[in-house]
This record gives C-alpha cells, structure tokens and sequence, in this order.
C-alpha cells in the first residue's frame, strides 16, 4: 500500500533563517506531488506541484522554492523566511487522471 | 477558483440529525469530485468521490449528490455523530488537468 511521510510535524524558526520540510511517498512510482498551505481557519492554496524528477511547477509568486530530486521525494525551501510564511504546511501526492489526493500529515510552521 | 482567503463558513447541527454541506463548483468541463474532511491539526482524509457520469453515490453514513445543471455538490452525512466535526472541502478535477480546485470548505460544528 502506498504511504506518505511528512516532517516535521511542528517547527518555530525566526525571521531570516533557511527552512526545509521534506515529504517521500512509498509503495508508487512516478507520483504526482503537490506542496500546499493553508492559514488557520482558511482554505488550500496550492504551492507547487510535480509531474515528474526535476520537473516543478509553481502557481503563486512567493519567498519558498520545491525541488523534486528523487521520484517520490518533494522538498520545500526557503533561504530566508518571512513572518508570513507561517501556516500549515501539506504535502499530497496523486496518480493524476480521475484519482484524488492522499495528503500527509502536514507540518505547522511559525516564524516568530 | 480556490477561496484561500476567505472564513470558513460554519454550520451547526444537532448530535443524530443529518448534516448536509453544498458546494458550488466553477467548471462546468470538470468530470470528477471529491468530497474531503479534514480534522483539526490533521492533513485531509478522502471521504467519497463521484464521477460526472453519476447523480448519486452512497458510501457509509454519507452520500454525495451532483447536479451538473447547476454546478452543485453535496455531502450528506447521517446520523451526525461528534466525530464528524471537521472541515470539509469539496474539489473538482476539469477535465485533462493535473490539479484539483477546491473549495472554501465549511466547518461543521456538532452540538451536544
């Protein structure tokens, strides 16, 4: 069966310092991957998402960057984060076509 | 297009009663849905889909309406237990794309 990791579950970094949040799926090979965010009480605002290795796609001009180095392998990263960059970090992957998402169990990222 | 900015609306139901929570979709080509609850502080779980080809589809407790000459979905949920209360979000996938819209999601309270 298919599994997906995501950590850490909770990180506090300050202002200005670098993030990595990692998330590796099992059990598939050449998953469609996805990074979203969700503030407190909102919705899913998608991130970036994965097709394949070295292959990224963005939808929202921002301070973070994904990287997709190993086919079940989707990285998140900042150089320098920012106060609003906090929130609730997702990962999911899919199959593509008329499958749903399986999502991770997120990471909660404060930048104090 | 995805409400990430918005409050999720709310709504309150009755501990036995049946819960129904709408959605309206925005693409008229898309031909998959999916219905997803989310838990507080958790990534969200996959409840039930539906392909357009279908009005109906019933799983355990829920079941899922689409009318397509509308554009609107819905969950119902029977006998609405205290375990319910969650986020729930509805998503459609149009049709030949790699990512699922979603919607604002709505926030189900169950009181005693």
């Amino acid at each position: 069966s298919q599994t997906i990791h995501q950590w850490p579950a909770t990180l506090v970094q300050p202002v200005g310092s670098p993030l990595s949040l990692e998330c590796t799926v099992e059990g598939t090979s050449n998953p469609n991957l996805y990074w979203y965010r969700q503030a407190a009480g909102r919705g899913l605002q998608l991130l970036f998402y994965s097709v394949g290795i070295g292959q990224i796609s963005s939808e929202v001009p921002q301070n973070l960057s994904a990287s997709r180095p190993q086919d079940r392998q989707f990285i998140l990263s900042s150089k320098k984060l920012l106060l609003s960059d906090s929130g609730f970090y997702l990962c999911a992957w899919s199959r593509g076509g008329n499958y749903g998402y399986t999502f991770g169990s997120g990471t909660r990222l404060t930048v104090v | 297009g995805e409400s990430v900015g918005l409050h999720l609306p709310t709504l309150s139901v009755q501990e036995g009663d049946n819960s129904i929570i709408n959605c309206a979709y925005s693409n008229s080509a898309s031909d998959y849905f999916i219905w997803y609850k989310q838990e507080s502080g958790k990534g969200p779980q996959f409840i039930i889909d539906i392909r357009s080809n279908m009005d109906k589809r019933q799983g355990q407790r829920v079941t899922v309406l689409l009318n397509k000459t509308v554009k609107h979905l819905s969950l119902q949920i029977a006998a609405t237990q205290p375990g319910d209360s969650a986020v729930y979000f509805c998503a459609e996938r149009p049709d030949s794309n790699y990512q699922l819209i979603w919607g604002a999601g709505t926030k189900l309270i169950i009181k005693p």
